[in-house]
């Protein structure tokens, strides 16, 4: 079975630097095709796609936030971490990891998602 | 970058209706195209990949066709269950992942 769960800080303050931990199960980053990525959600807005990170250790990040944003990954802990500096309020929002699987190319399973408040 | 604009934004259906929903790519795109469900307070669920394979454990009522720039997700006979916002999803060939905005399906 697989499953993925988002851990972090619910709270943020404005220009501080946010880290999120992805920890999966029930699949391994090593094996080809597998990939995890982050996408988010302001409350009441669309989803919004961050980064993702494969089983090569390639990279990927949504340009407009390219700068901000850092995806790595411990295959040993089964887990996936995303930093994003300079964090602002309107960084506000549900954060989301999710797995693809090659072939499918789409993120066939997500975790609960975390809410992330970004407030002095 | 490419834009997706789905086409309604919202739609008010009634238990039984057949639905479509479109999703419309400013260029041509490759078929990675997904469709996902989404519950209020809820993660997203994958409906249908690659423009029309349906995922696995999504119920038949749900299907998806479409290639280049215009594809749509239909629910042959929409169900109580089935009231939430859709949201189209592309890759492209750069490995850049967007989602369009979604449509709403409420209870007429």
């Amino acid at each position: 079975q697989v499953t993925l769960k988002e851990s972090g800080p619910a709270l943020v303050r404005p220009a501080e630097t946010l880290t999120l931990t992805c920890s999966f199960s029930g699949f391994s980053l090593t094996t080809s095709g597998m990939c995890v990525s982050w996408i988010r959600q302001p409350p009441g807005k669309p989803l919004e796609w961050l980064a993702l990170i494969d089983f090569h250790d390639d990279k990927y990040y949504t340009p407009s936030l390219e700068t901000r944003l850092t995806i790595s990954k411990d295959t040993s802990e089964d887990q996936v971490v995303l930093t994003m500096t300079n964090i602002d309020p309107m960084d506000t929002a549900t954060y989301y990891c999710a797995r693809v699987v090659g072939g499918v190319y789409a993120f066939d399973h997500w975790g609960q998602g975390l809410l992330i408040t970004v407030s002095s | 970058d490419i834009q997706l604009t789905p086409s309604p934004s919202f739609l008010s259906a009634s238990v039984g209706d057949r639905v479509t929903i479109s999703c419309r790519a400013s260029q041509g795109i490759p078929s990675f195209l997904a469709w996902y469900q989404q519950k209020p307070g809820k993660a997203p669920q994958l409906l249908i990949y690659g423009a029309s394979t349906l995922q696995s454990g999504v119920p038949s009522r749900f299907s998806g066709s479409g290639s280049g720039t215009d594809f749509t997700l239909t629910i042959s006979s929409l169900q109580p269950e089935d009231f939430a916002t859709y949201y189209c999803q592309q890759l492209n060939s750069y490995f850049m992942w967007t989602f369009g905005p979604g449509t709403k399906v409420e209870i007429k």
